[in-house]
């Protein structure tokens, strides 16, 4: 156990449909992460947000839409996915400003679209 | 821009056998490094860092990693595995003094055969 929780875990949405991705946090951080792990690939960033300010778009399509409402909460909206876009979905957060570094990981949520 | 290689994707090992695992990274500063293990269904785990000091890191689970700074490597090793140690390992690196983001390695699946 991290600290840090996702929900749900697994997740299986069709092209057309519309969901959304939870991570919560419980150590206090103040910067929270969006990353994608496909098979046979690095994990790719997608977002990055430090004080609740969105500071990294890491040329993520827009059907990918984050959202953090406070400094513990991160949201990804999913809409009109493609088949492509199956894979691990991993949140993670840290303490910047401090000399510690490391992020902390969730479980993932693991999403399959159809 | 950083990048990380790790040059073996899959080590299969005996139980009780020593191991190491070839991380290399490439940038033009000064960067802090890191191993993380991912479990099967499971996010990543913080398994060692390295900031600055001493070289030689020591982590969880009886890992130590190894800082050398001229041939630009952070290798991981264990002097005996335990079949629990089964599991894929990414090493990773973050610029000095530079935005929050973790470049990531392709990963390195170990597997400890009985």
């Amino acid at each position: 156990e991290t600290g840090v929780t996702q929900t749900p875990r697994h997740l299986v949405m069709g092209m057309t449909n519309k969901k959304s991705l939870k991570c919560e946090q419980h150590l206090g951080h103040n910067a929270m992460y969006w990353y994608k792990q496909s098979a046979k690939k690095p994990l790719e960033l997608m977002f990055v947000y430090n004080f609740k300010e969105q500071t990294e778009n890491n040329s993520v399509p827009s059907r990918f839409s984050p959202e953090c409402p406070n400094s513990s909460h991160l949201f990804l909206h999913l809409h009109t996915l493609q088949p492509e876009d199956s894979a691990l979905y991993l949140c993670a957060s840290s303490q910047e400003g401090t000399r510690t570094y490391e992020q902390y990981f969730g479980p993932g949520t693991r999403l399959t679209v159809t | 821009a950083q990048s990380v290689t790790q040059l073996d994707s899959q080590v299969p090992v005996f139980e009780e056998a020593p191991v190491e695992l070839r991380c290399n990274y490439s940038s033009s500063v000064s960067v802090y490094l890191f191993w993380y293990v991912q479990y099967p269904n499971q996010g990543l785990q913080l398994l060692l860092k390295y900031l600055s000091g001493s070289t030689l890191v020591k982590g969880i689970n009886g890992f130590e990693a190894e800082f050398n700074k001229s041939q630009t490597s952070f290798h991981l090793r264990k002097p005996s595995v335990h079949i629990s140690d089964t599991a894929e390992y990414f090493c990773a690196v973050r610029t000095q003094g530079g935005s929050e983001k973790l470049v990531f390695g392709k990963g390195t699946k170990l597997t400890v055969n009985p």
